[in-house]
């Protein structure tokens, strides 16, 4: 079964500074598709970036980026710039190629400081 | 573009009490899901549905009921409502068959409380 692990429960950042959530996750599938969702305190969730496991080239959505180690099984995301907006709990999440389920990380809670 | 839709946004039942959680989706998606999110804690997978007239059980399914009728509407039941069951729940959907398009679709979540 596939797993997703985030080991960072909470992080801090100075505004303007940048900051990167670690995710791992495990997986013996090679057709996967990676995602960071943003969950600000309102809880909606929001797709922040996505990466296609069959892609080498490491997504990018403006101030957010990706790490992605196919081989490690990594997928850190990297904010850049940080703003006191970004303040809110990143979700990692795993959907294989083949199915229907997304499987979640438990989050990690980000604080932006001014 | 209104999107993934859930009603109502927030509602506090008592004990034993059974309610109907609404969510409708406009962009002709196959497969919706149900998640609930304890606080602190990630999402876990209630029930889902690859179609109208099909669905299935997820992760933690006890408690709750689904139907599926038609493409747009997955409402999600609950029966008996115990304290256990309060939580926040999401709707979501997304679409298969395009590589670019395997996004999920959150809706703005719905918060229970049961007293």
């Amino acid at each position: 079964a596939q797993t997703v692990t985030q080991s960072q429960p909470e992080m801090s950042v100075q505004e303007a500074e940048t900051v990167t959530l670690s995710c791992t996750y495990d997986t013996s599938e090679s057709d996967y598709y990676l995602f960071w969702y943003k969950q600000p305190p309102s809880r909606q969730m929001i797709l922040v970036i996505r990466q296609e496991a069959y892609k080498q080239q490491n997504a990018t959505e403006n101030r957010f980026s990706v790490n992605f180690q196919k081989a490690a099984k990594s997928f850190s995301l990297k904010i850049s710039d940080s703003q006191l907006g970004d303040a809110a709990m990143y979700f990692c999440a795993y959907r294989s190629g083949g199915t229907y389920k997304y499987i979640f990380g438990t989050g990690t809670r980000l604080k932006v400081l001014a | 573009n209104a999107g993934v839709t859930q009603t109502p946004k927030f509602r506090i039942l008592k004990i034993g009490q059974s309610m109907t959680l609404q969510c409708t989706q406009d962009m002709n998606h196959n497969y919706m899901y149900w998640y609930r999110q304890d606080p602190g804690m990630g999402l876990k997978l209630i029930y889902y549905s690859v179609g109208a007239g099909i669905t299935d059980k997820g992760e933690v399914p006890n408690g709750y009921n689904v139907s599926r009728s038609t493409t747009e509407d997955f409402p999600l039941r609950l029966e008996l409502a115990a304290p256990s069951q309060t939580s926040v729940y999401f709707c979501a959907s997304n679409t298969w068959g395009s590589r670019r398009e395997n996004t999920i679709y959150f809706g703005e979540g719905s918060w229970l409380t049961v007293v």
